[in-house]
């Protein structure tokens, strides 16, 4: 079945530091891929997304290019903040549902 | 005014009790889901409803059942508790489960603990 595969957190940075989160899927089709955010306590919010092959997502300094011929959807940020600290799922659409994956923890530090 | 909302947001029970999670959505969406997060923040999809009918039904114990008495509220109701029923539990919503670009949003979470 179709699944996403995500890198295992926690990573720990700096603030102002480079930020890449990657992201592989396996899907029957040609799904929908998000990158949603949990913030502590909260639920979770779509941070981007990407609907076909080459597209790119961004939101808030964060971007995410659907990659086909990898299978990949890494997020990246080129200078984080301390206020990013939060859990990452990436998410690809199937069946009338979302599948995600694991989440990865993300903590940037002054 | 919040777009999805569950009640209550904490809920600690002792094992063998009977309770319910309320959700509703002022968002409009036809489509509304229930989905549950582990101790280590895995999402697994339990149900979907789309307009008050069930269109997903993962593998999830006969003791979870969803009833959705319209199109802006799905309420979950969990019988005889278990210690492993244990979770965060997310309710959510979307435009239509047809367009699969469409994304979901998420209530704040209720967080089940069974004693």
């Amino acid at each position: 079945g179709d699944s996403v595969t995500q890198m295992e957190g926690p990573v720990t940075l700096s603030e102002e530091a480079f930020l890449t989160i990657n992201c592989t899927y396996t899907a029957t089709g040609y799904p929908s891929l998000f990158w949603y955010v949990q913030y502590p306590g909260e639920g979770l919010q779509l941070l981007l997304k990407a609907t076909k092959a080459d597209d790119k997502g961004s939101n808030k300094g964060f971007e995410a290019t659907y990659r086909k011929e990898t299978t990949s959807f890494h997020l990246e940020k080129g200078s984080v903040q301390v206020s990013d600290s939060a859990v990452y799922f990436c998410a690809l659409s199937s069946a009338d549902k979302l599948i995600f994956g694991t989440g990865t923890r993300l903590q940037v530090f002054p | 005014d919040t777009a999805v909302s569950q009640t209550p947001k904490y809920l600690v029970t002792q094992m063998g009790n009977d309770k319910s999670i309320k959700c509703e959505q002022n968002l409009g969406h036809d489509t509304m889901y229930w989905y549950k997060q582990d101790s280590k923040k895995f999402l697994k999809i339990m149900f979907s409803y789309n307009n008050k009918e069930l269109i997903i039904n993962e593998t999830v114990p006969n003791r979870f059942s969803p009833k959705s008495p319209d199109k802006a509220h799905l309420n979950l109701h969990i019988n005889s508790l278990e210690l492993g029923d244990s979770a965060v539990y997310f309710c959510a919503s979307s435009q239509d489960a047809g367009t699969i670009s469409t994304e979901a949003f998420f209530g704040q979470g209720t967080r089940l603990t069974v004693v």
